[in-house]
């Protein structure tokens, strides 16, 4: 079946150092992926998505590269901000899902950013 | 675009009331989605409509939940008689019948059941 693993947080870093927070999966065929982020008190909102493989979703200095060989979309940050103090979600839609629209979604990480 | 209306956004009741939750999804959205989160059992899938039907509830946890769809603009997710168990924060979601299956989420309804 299909599945979301994500790295296990939470994680600590400076201002300014560099975030890697790993996500793999399991699915058949080509399936959309994605990373949510959700901050203190809000709901869940799209960061980036890729939907075919060496598709490559960015946004807000974060990126994340479809990688089908290794069933991976790992989210990156060159330097991170005391702002980017969230809880990050992978999660994936089926390929050819028709009329199930569920998406599988990983347990999610938090990530603090000290100053 | 208003994004996906819940309310109200802290709910505090006692042990036995019933609970209604309410949501309003993006406009045109087709799909509908009831979250629960907690730190215990992180995000759950609770039940999603198509076009105002349930198309799988097999996430609600008991018979003390319930959710209708009467329309296109407006659902309800109903607890009946709530339990401090189900203190957690509840989110509703919208998506499009086509495209990528992006998920747009509210803000969330806090529950505190005491």
């Amino acid at each position: 079946g299909n599945s979301v693993t994500q790295m296990e947080g939470p994680v600590t870093l400076s201002e300014e150092a560099f975030l890697t927070i790993n996500c793999t999966y399991t699915a058949t065929g080509y399936p959309s992926l994605f990373w949510y982020v959700q901050y203190p008190g809000e709901g869940l909102q799209l960061l980036l998505k890729a939907t075919k493989a060496d598709d490559k979703g960015s946004n807000k200095g974060f990126e994340a590269t479809y990688r089908k060989e290794t069933t991976s979309f790992h989210l990156e940050k060159g330097s991170v901000q005391v702002s980017d103090s969230a809880v990050y979600f992978c999660a994936l839609s089926p390929h050819n899902a028709g009329n199930n629209r569920k998406l599988i979604w990983g347990l999610g990480t938090s990530l603090a950013v000290n100053p | 675009d208003a994004g996906v209306i819940q309310s109200p956004r802290h709910e505090v009741t006692e042990m036995g009331q019933e609970v209604t939750l309410r949501c309003k999804p993006i406009s045109g959205h087709d799909y509908l989605f009831w979250y629960r989160q907690t730190m215990m059992r992180g995000l759950e899938l609770l039940i999603y409509f198509n076009n105002n039907v349930p198309i799988d509830d097999s996430g609600m946890p008991e018979d003390r939940f319930s959710a209708k769809m009467p329309n296109a603009s407006f659902s309800t997710l109903k607890i009946q008689p709530s339990e401090p168990r189900d203190s957690a924060v509840y989110f509703c979601a919208s998506t499009e019948a086509t495209g990528t299956n992006t998920q747009y989420f509210g803000p969330g309804t806090r529950l505190t059941v005491l």
